[in-house]
């Protein structure tokens, strides 16, 4: 696509709920990553894929966020039995790897009430 | 791992110049600068790569020290349209992910 496409763009869900968040990246593009923007607070890294190889996990903050890259495409993030300080919004970036700039997404902002 | 970056905010009036650092603790094989505008997402201005260099377009420009690990955003003549968030991403040598500075905060005032 012409973009980063993420879905959904807002997400209020309750306390426990389990919660998956997408990422459509520009096609071609073979590196994605995931970041956490709390509120007027800076970006957080999660997670990143590249290729076929493993991903980079070592920003998840705890093994109720995981996130899965089908087909070297379309990004899953899921969130399982979420809490209040998981509200924040979510954005993924893709890229070509070398000496290029990350294209983000418009995110998806999750409430968790 | 994440980069440091100051100030964190600084108030301009159009016209008015400012400089933005980035300092990291870790040699670097590239510096990212990016502009956020309030609810919107993160939009890339430039990428600076080892082996030191500085670049710019229309009045924006930055610098790379590689030997400090550090790199600063100029902006010169500041326009209304400079509002927004800076942030400097890096990505140290042999990583492949980037991390960000906390931004800094710009207001550009007629």
């Amino acid at each position: 696509g012409a973009g980063v496409s993420q879905s959904p763009s807002n997400k209020v869900t309750e306390k426990g709920k389990d919660v998956e968040l997408r990422c459509d990246p520009i096609s071609g593009h073979t590196a994605l990553y995931w970041y956490r923007q709390s509120l007027g607070q800076g970006l957080e890294f999660l997670i990143y894929f590249q290729g076929n190889s493993a991903p980079d996990k070592s920003g998840l903050p705890s093994d109720r966020f995981s996130a899965e890259r089908t087909g070297g495409s379309v990004s899953t993030l899921t969130i399982q039995r979420t809490q209040q300080e998981d509200s924040a919004v979510y954005l993924c970036a893709s890229t070509l790897v070398g000496s290029y700039g990350y294209t983000f997404g418009s995110g998806t902002r999750l409430t968790v009430v | 791992q994440q980069p440091v970056q100051s100030p964190q905010a600084v108030i301009l009036r159009e016209g008015e110049d400012a400089v933005i650092n980035c300092s990291s603790s870790k040699a670097l094989y590239s510096v990212h600068w990016y502009r956020q505008k309030h609810g919107e997402a993160p939009v890339f201005l430039m990428i600076l790569l080892k082996g030191g260099e500085q670049k710019g377009h229309d009045k924006i420009s930055a610098s790379f020290n590689e030997k400090k690990q550090q790199s600063s955003l100029y902006l010169t003549a500041s326009q209304l349209s400079y509002s927004g968030t800076y942030f400097c991403g890096t990505i140290p040598i042999g990583d492949n992910d980037m991390r960000f500075g906390a931004g800094t905060r710009l207001t550009v005032k007629p």
